[in-house]
């Protein structure tokens, strides 16, 4: 099946410091990504659409600016969580989707970062 | 607004019985319904995809039914094991790749 990495796994940092989150398709070529995000308990709520090339499309009530994707290539996405604060403490995830997939349905997902913000 | 709802409450049975979870959703056609496995501190793991014109998928000791007209899914194992205790959550979707809304997720425990 197809592989998606994520790196780091898990990162702490400080109150005002950027975080860079890297999403990897490792065996496919993904036109699109996904980056989602979940709070303890909760479920996952999808933050953004990447299509390689091109911008990001935000979901509603999640800041472009404080939370910048670049997907520069077919296997590569990034999340930058920029001055970060506690409040974006939270489980990062991302998924991959290729249209050379079965149905190009299923999306692959990352096995997530821990973000924690002091 | 689009909602969807898993069972919230923890669901526990006993190893070897069928495990069935449901999925329900309101304001919303999707064209596909899918499931997924998570494990605590774990990305997702892709179980079953069914399309709105298919009314039963199977995959081992999974089944998933899929009825539109009552807008609801549910998910089947059979023969639980211990190793399927997981969060399972479930999440539509429209055709053409475009994104999922997941559901709140059910906690299942099969206990020996």
């Amino acid at each position: 099946g197809a592989v998606v990495s994520q790196h780091p796994s898990w990162v702490i940092c400080k109150s005002g410091t950027s975080v860079k989150i890297e999403c990897r398709s490792l065996d496919f070529q993904a036109t699109t990504m996904f980056w989602y995000r979940q709070f303890p308990k909760q479920s996952l709520m999808l933050m953004a659409t990447s299509n390689e090339g091109s911008k990001a499309t935000y979901e509603q009530g999640v800041e472009k600016d404080k939370f910048l994707i670049n997907h520069a290539s077919l296997t590569l996405s990034t999340l930058t969580v920029t001055s970060a604060h506690p409040e974006d403490s939270s489980f990062y995830i991302c998924s991959a989707r290729s249209y050379t997939g079965t149905s190009g349905d299923e999306q692959f997902f990352g096995p997530g970062t821990r973000l924690t913000v002091l | 607004s689009q909602k969807i709802e898993q069972n919230s409450e923890a669901l526990n049975i006993q190893e070897g019985k069928t495990a069935t979870l449901t999925c329900n959703y309101t304001n919303y056609s999707p064209a596909y319904l899918q499931w997924y496995r998570q494990d605590p501190g774990r990305g997702p793991v892709f179980l079953l995809l069914i399309r709105e014109n298919e009314k039963e998928k199977r995959k081992e000791r999974l089944k998933v039914t899929f009825d539109t007209t009552l807008k609801q899914s549910l998910f089947h194992i059979t023969a639980s094991q211990p190793a399927d205790s997981a969060t399972y959550l479930c999440a539509l979707g429209r055709g053409g790749g475009n994104k999922l809304t997941f559901g709140t997720g059910t906690q299942l425990k099969v206990e020996l």
